[in-house]
């Protein structure tokens, strides 16, 4: 089975730009999770998704957005890039319910440049 | 809110020998999930144990074990005969529920032939 796969892997931006990241959750898996690890830090949570709901959002300013689609997968977006959003984007997956919902599995990340 | 120390931030040993890392947390929940995850340079996040807080009995996955003390806040995590593929950055985290993970600031663990 294929893990949790996350797009693209590495992407360079400039100041005030858009960018949209992706990620698919292993198969079965109804929940999706972003997290923002800046370079020497422990992962910081954005948001988290569970049947295409939001249920629960980090403290990440307004420019940060996310949605979940119908097949489960999962978009992250942000508005604005400011040269601290430099990060690699951790996209988790589980499976949302029952003894198996706080068992993430991660995918290997997008690395975001600002320049 | 909950928070997630880890006061070691590199650590260094020799191949077979055994390495404690530790991690302290802030919680006034009483159940909970605590968690050691593994970040090689490959950079996805490995899971290598996990702890239920209302479990007494500590969790152990082959070389990997922990050392849960509830009442002191603690969750130190043992490795064994140490391999060099152990080297890695090494994150304590925390969960209520199944809500989002807190994690500590990372121990940068490398294993020497």
């Amino acid at each position: 089975d294929a893990g949790v796969t996350q797009s693209p892997t590495h992407l360079i931006k400039t100041r005030g730009q858009h960018v949209t990241l992706r990620c698919s959750p292993i198969s079965g898996h109804k929940s999706v999770s972003w997290y923002q690890q800046v370079l020497g830090q422990g992962p910081q949570f954005i948001f988290q998704y569970y049947e295409k709901e939001e249920r629960g959002r980090g403290n990440f300013p307004d420019r940060f957005s996310a949605r979940q689609f119908p097949n489960y997968s999962s978009e992250l977006n942000v508005n604005a890039l400011l040269l601290g959003d430099s990060a690699l984007y951790l996209c988790a997956s589980t499976l949302g319910e029952g003894a198996g919902a706080n068992v993430l599995t991660f995918g290997a990340g997008s690395r975001l440049t600002v320049l | 809110a909950q928070t997630v120390t880890q006061s070691q931030p590199e650590m260094s040993v020799q191949e077979a020998e055994t390495v404690t890392l530790s991690c302290t947390y802030d919680t006034s929940e009483s159940n909970y999930y605590l968690f050691w995850y593994k970040q090689p340079p490959s950079r996805q996040m490995i899971l290598v144990i996990r702890q239920e807080a209302y479990k007494q009995q500590n969790a152990t996955e082959n070389r990997f074990s922990v050392n849960f003390q509830k009442a002191a806040k603690s969750f130190s995590l043992k490795i064994s005969d140490s391999q060099l593929g152990d080297t890695a950055m090494y994150f304590c985290a925390f969960m209520k529920g199944a809500q989002k993970l807190v994690f500590g600031q990372g121990t940068r663990l490398t294993i020497n032939p």
